[in-house]
């Protein structure tokens, strides 16, 4: 059971390069959530989904870009890479519904330079 | 936005010791979540609390809703040195569409040997 997996795991990028982190998990999970982690700053919520075809903004979305096309997926894009988008991420998903709890992957270290 | 507040942002206790945190928030919650984050990983899920008072224990771990739905602290009994961790508490406002997890920034824990 393969849970929530992040891909790639680490990636260095010149400013001003694109790139997609894709997120996949097997749970057939409703919601899925994309995060940034810096020190000092826990964890923020860049852009979230709560089903296939649907995505929303989160506290930090500015400089990002997100996609459901699938269930599984959600991808996370930065369309013209910024030093300050050095972070680790963190894809996340729950079900629907009131009880529930957020399952996350194990990050992608993102380095720009 | 919501936010949650925990504080201090790192805490230094000797092994064998009990350990509270806490985390407080303006807004009411209806799920309280705890998670630790271990380096280089991602955050995994301690404790879900899901009614107003309600008090749960996993192993040394035991957390509680707050009965103004706007707090919950959690113990660590008897600390040991795999505790040292990121400790991030997170709270569910909503369901449905608009639901989404607010996390704390998280307090860092050392444990001495």
């Amino acid at each position: 059971n393969a849970g929530v997996t992040q891909t790639p795991k680490f990636r260095v990028l010149k400013t001003g390069q694109s790139m997609t982190l894709l997120c996949a998990q097997d749970m057939n999970h409703e919601y899925m959530y994309w995060y940034r982690q810096d020190p000092g700053m826990g964890l923020r919520l860049i852009h979230y989904s709560v089903g296939e075809g649907t995505t929303a903004k989160g506290e930090v979305p500015d400089g990002y870009n997100v996609s459901r096309l699938k269930k599984q997926n959600f991808l996370l894009g930065l369309e013209s890479a910024a030093p300050s988008q050095t972070s680790v991420y963190f894809c996340a998903s729950t079900r629907n519904g009131p009880n529930t709890e957020a399952f996350f992957g194990q990050g992608t270290r993102l380095t720009v330079v | 936005g919501q936010q949650l507040n925990q504080s201090p942002q790192s805490m230094f206790i000797q092994e064998g010791e009990d350990v509270s945190m806490n985390c407080t928030s303006s807004s009411i919650f209806n799920t309280w979540l705890w998670y630790k984050q271990d380096p280089g990983e991602g955050p995994v899920l301690l404790i879900a609390l899901y009614k107003a008072g309600e008090l749960t224990s996993n192993g040394r771990l035991t957390a509680q809703f707050g009965i103004t739905r706007k707090d919950s602290f959690l113990n660590i009994s008897a600390s040991i040195p795999s505790d040292v961790g990121i400790y991030f508490c997170a709270g569910r406002s909503l369901t449905g569409a608009n639901s989404k997890l607010t996390f704390g920034k998280g307090i860092t824990l050392s444990v001495r040997p």
